[in-house]
């Protein structure tokens, strides 16, 4: 079982309309956990990355949440834009090593 | 280049061949990683350099998987022998700590074994 889980695996959404993705993990001892955007046929970039101690992070209309306690997290984006359309991955750092586990993304689309 | 580079983007290998992908990292980026990324997935390790010194190959799938990067700079990633499960996207990404934190990923390279 993948210790970093998604939710929805993919969405489609209204452009200008926000929409909320959700990341549980089980990954322990937690180090870091990052969201990450991947345009179809580019690798990976990084949007947000929060510690243990970090409630909420901003990056412009993307704001993600964290609740160390149950294991959560969230990514909102706001006024939603075509360029928005991509994977979202949410990726956990053990407190250890160098190892990073990914969850399986969630796919989103934003129509005009 | 300002970025990580992999060649070539796209590789399409019969079942039994060998091939060798190549990422060459941020000049100066002390960590390499290699992953490996199956459709619709998210990208799984499969080993780690700091500098010249291959630390961590665990999640290398199998003994025809091989990375090395000599100089501490280029890395090449081969596959022997290819299997179509071997089919996926390979991403590179490196690092100017001893950590993740950052970590710079680049474009990947989609292998299609037929």
């Amino acid at each position: 079982k993948n210790q970093v889980e998604q939710s929805p695996q993919s969405l489609i959404i209204l452009e200008g309309k926000n929409c909320t993705l959700q990341c549980n993990y089980t990954v322990s001892p937690f180090s870091n956990l990052r969201w990450y955007k991947q345009d179809t046929g580019r690798g990976p970039v990084s949007l947000t990355i929060m510690t243990f101690s970090e409630n909420t992070k901003s990056n412009g209309r993307y704001t993600a949440t964290l609740d160390a306690d149950t294991k959560q997290s969230s990514l909102h984006i706001t006024a939603s834009q075509l360029s928005d359309s991509a994977s979202y991955i949410c990726v956990v750092s053990k407190a250890a090593g160098n190892k990073l586990t990914f969850g399986g993304g969630t796919r989103v689309l934003v129509k005009p | 280049g300002a970025g990580v580079s992999q060649s070539p983007r796209y590789k399409v290998a019969k079942r039994g061949q060998d091939v060798a992908l190549r990422c060459d990292p941020i000049s100066g980026h002390v960590s390499l990683f290699w992953y490996q990324q199956a459709l619709g997935q998210g990208p799984e390790f499969l080993t780690y350099f700091q500098n010249e010194a291959q630390l961590d190959k665990s999640g290398l799938p199998s003994d025809r998987f091989f990375a090395e990067r000599p100089e501490g700079s280029v890395s090449t990633l081969k596959i022997q022998r290819t299997q179509q499960e071997d089919s996926a996207v390979y991403l590179c990404a490196s690092s100017p700590a001893r950590t993740t934190t950052p970590l710079f990923f680049g474009p990947g390279t989609r292998l299609t074994v037929l």
